[in-house]
């Protein structure tokens, strides 16, 4: 079955420190992978997506991401975090058929 | 461009009770999907329509049931509420595959 695994449900870093989040997919047919945030008290918002073509995807507000085919992974990076970065991200993939199922999210949390 | 708008964004039910929220997607646009997301089970996929069909259906109980009307807005239905129905519903629009575009979500807590 496909499925998608964020490893760790909160993230803290210090804010201008670099930041990585983690996704490993599981499917048996061709994927496209989406990273998307979600702010407090709000819907979410899509930040980048692999669809073919190069591996390495940038997006919007400095994060990009690396599909990793060998490794089933799609993981999500920014150098230098801002206090505004705090926020839920969910990682994606999209099945076919118009099914996409969703990772549990990744709290990041910005320290001053 | 207007977002997608859902409405009512809080709502408040008792157990029993049935509830209906609406979604207007982004102009244009014809695919409307709805999610269930909670602390415990995170984003859950419920139903998508096309063109006033239903193109797919997650698992969910047959108390949870959409529509989609010729003008693209949708409505969920939940009947015979249930405290565990507690969630933040999501709606989204797309006009192509690959792009899902959130409204706000609708708070629903039952009591």
């Amino acid at each position: 079955a496909q499925s998608v695994t964020q490893l760790d449900s909160q993230v803290p870093v210090f804010e201008e420190a670099p930041v990585e989040l983690r996704c490993n997919y599981s499917s048996s047919v061709s994927v496209y992978l989406f990273w998307y945030v979600q702010y407090p008290n709000q819907g979410l918002q899509l930040l980048l997506k692999y669809l073919s073509g190069s591996t390495l995807v940038k997006g919007i507000n400095g994060f990009e991401a690396e599909f990793n085919k060998s490794q089933t992974s799609f993981h999500l990076r920014k150098p230098s975090v801002h206090i505004s970065d705090t926020a839920e991200y969910f990682c994606a993939v999209f099945l076919g058929d118009d099914k996409i199922i969703f990772g549990k999210g990744t709290r990041l949390h910005i320290l001053p | 461009k207007a977002g997608v708008t859902q409405t009512p964004r809080y709502l408040i039910k008792t157990r029993g009770q049935q509830v209906t929220l609406s979604c207007s997607p982004i102009s244009g646009h014809r695919s409307v999907s709805w999610y269930q997301q909670t602390p415990g089970q995170g984003l859950q996929f419920l139903f998508e329509y096309f063109s006033e069909t239903q193109r797919n259906k997650g698992n969910f109980p047959g108390r949870f049931s959409g529509r989609q009307f010729s003008n693209s807005r949708s409505e969920m239905n939940v009947s015979t509420l249930e405290l565990g129905d507690s969630a933040l519903y999501l709606c989204a629009s797309s006009l192509l595959w690959n792009e899902q575009f959130f409204g706000p979500g609708t708070r629903l807590t039952v009591l």
